[in-house]
């Protein structure tokens, strides 16, 4: 059974920085890409970033990029989003998916449970 | 950026009854490689979306039947034949053709 479970959510202060965990079981972990997608509160779903298998691979929107970096150990079956210079947009709920993508397309087919950051002073 | 745009926003459904939700994107979505990836989405109150649909109508490992995924190019629909209590919650519409990947807005169905 394939299980994401997402953790290092919690209250920033504007500028701050936060680092989210996704553990990862159930599948060979090193074989597919990996995302986060956030939910703000009340809103839809928003794309963060996306790493390949290998994790040489990576991608961002232009709302996050500079500021957000997707990484991800193999070894430990773990992905990782480091959050810098925060702002009060990004609070959300951080998913990570499991992604199905070959060269970048494809289908996020598992999602975690997601964690709650909030940006506030 | 391709934009993926839902109608309608809302859609209450009387139990057993048909729901339809379109969602059209701004631009083929028509990969090279010849597929389309558009998906479909539920996220049921409270919970983490959820995959119904990928490339366009193919059902995942788990979903009922009921649902089904059609379109082509920039226009697809996702009908649920016979609306179940459980099916209330917001659906999604999800393009990952091109970075970055986008979603639509959403759409709400609930129970008359």
């Amino acid at each position: 059974e394939v299980q994401l479970l997402e953790s290092g959510g919690g209250l920033v202060q504007p500028g701050g920085s936060l680092r989210l965990s996704c553990a990862a079981s159930g599948f060979t972990f090193s074989s597919y890409a990996m995302s986060w997608v956030r939910q703000a509160p009340g809103k839809g779903l928003e794309w963060v970033s996306t790493i390949s298998g290998s994790g040489g691979s990576t991608n961002y929107p232009d709302s996050v990029k500079g500021r957000f970096t997707i990484s991800r150990d193999n070894s430990k079956n773990t992905l990782y989003l480091q959050m810098n210079n925060l702002r009060a947009e990004d609070t959300a709920v951080y998913y990570c998916a499991k992604a199905v993508l070959l060269s970048g397309v494809g289908y996020f087919d598992y999602w975690g449970q997601g964690t709650l950051v909030t940006v506030s002073s | 950026d391709f934009v993926m745009t839902q109608t309608p926003l809302s859609s209450p459904v009387t139990l057993g009854q048909p729901a339809s939700i379109s969602c059209r994107s701004s631009q083929s979505l028509v990969h090279s490689d010849g597929n389309t990836y558009l998906s479909w989405l539920q996220q049921r109150p409270g919970q983490p979306p959820r995959l119904l649909i990928y490339k366009i109508s193919n059902r995942f490992s788990g979903v009922p039947d009921r649902f089904s995924g059609s379109g082509a190019g920039t226009d697809f629909t996702l009908e649920i034949s016979r609306v179940e209590a459980e099916d209330v919650g917001v659906y999604y519409c999800m393009q990952a053709t091109q970075f970055p990947y986008t979603f639509g807005q959403g759409t709400k169905l609930e129970i008359k």
